[in-house]
């Protein structure tokens, strides 16, 4: 496709509930990148991908957040038991060669809420 | 750790005034900076970047200056117009391999005609 795409946009959860959330890179993007952005808040980093591997899960706020790519393009974050505080867009973005050098693009968001 | 703080909003100007939104970072190495916008309804677009000192970037009439002995990254436009109303991030990628980036908390812009 033209751009980051990502599915559902919405999503409404009862607490406890597992949320999966998908995003598709730009075809051909080595790199993959979600972020959080609570509301009237900047994006806050998540985890990254290079290709397959998850280089990078720093930003995971708990082991309740899962995220893989298992092909290298399509990626799942997937939230287990999912409480309150979830409760905010999440954003994918996916770039070119390495990540360091290259725009990063980024996908509409999933706006989670969680009641 | 590496981060950025920017000025609070919301900024309301009128059509044709002359904008700044303060930007600082603080950071250990030789981050790259970007300012990102997005507008009602979409996703965050990359409006422009720098990614040394000195380093002047510009888009759509807007431009932010690298300054490393003050460490910020400005955003100025000298005459904004209605459809410039939006949310503007700052960002910085660290030195790290994995590109990350870095937000601040975004300030609001709002014009009114």
């Amino acid at each position: 496709g033209a751009g980051v795409s990502q599915s559902p946009r919405y999503k409404v959860a009862k607490r406890g509930q597992d949320v999966a959330l998908r995003c598709d890179p730009i075809s051909g993007h080595v790199s993959l990148f979600w972020y959080q952005q609570a509301l009237g808040q900047g994006p806050e980093f998540l985890t990254y991908f290079q290709n397959e591997a998850q280089l990078d899960k720093s930003g995971l706020p708990s082991d309740r957040f899962f995220a893989e790519r298992p092909e290298g393009s399509v990626s799942t974050l997937k939230i287990q038991r999912t409480q309150q505080e979830d409760s905010a867009v999440y954003l994918c973005a996916s770039s070119g060669l390495g990540g360091r050098l290259n725009e990063q693009f980024f996908g509409p968001g999933t706006r989670l809420t969680v009641l | 750790g590496n981060s950025v703080t920017q000025m609070e909003g919301p900024v309301t100007l009128s059509e044709e005034a002359f904008l700044t939104i303060n930007c600082t970072y603080t950071a250990t190495g030789y981050p790259s900076l970007f300012w990102y916008v997005q507008y009602p309804g979409e996703g965050l677009q990359l409006l422009l970047k720098a990614t040394k000192a000195d380093d002047k970037g510009s888009n759509k009439g807007f431009e932010a200056t690298y300054r490393k002995e003050t460490t910020s990254f400005h955003l100025e436009k000298g005459s904004v117009q209605v459809s410039d109303s939006a949310v503007y991030f700052c960002a910085l990628r660290g030195s790290s391999n994995t590109g990350k980036l870095i937000f601040g908390q975004g300030t609001t812009l709002q014009v009114k005609p």
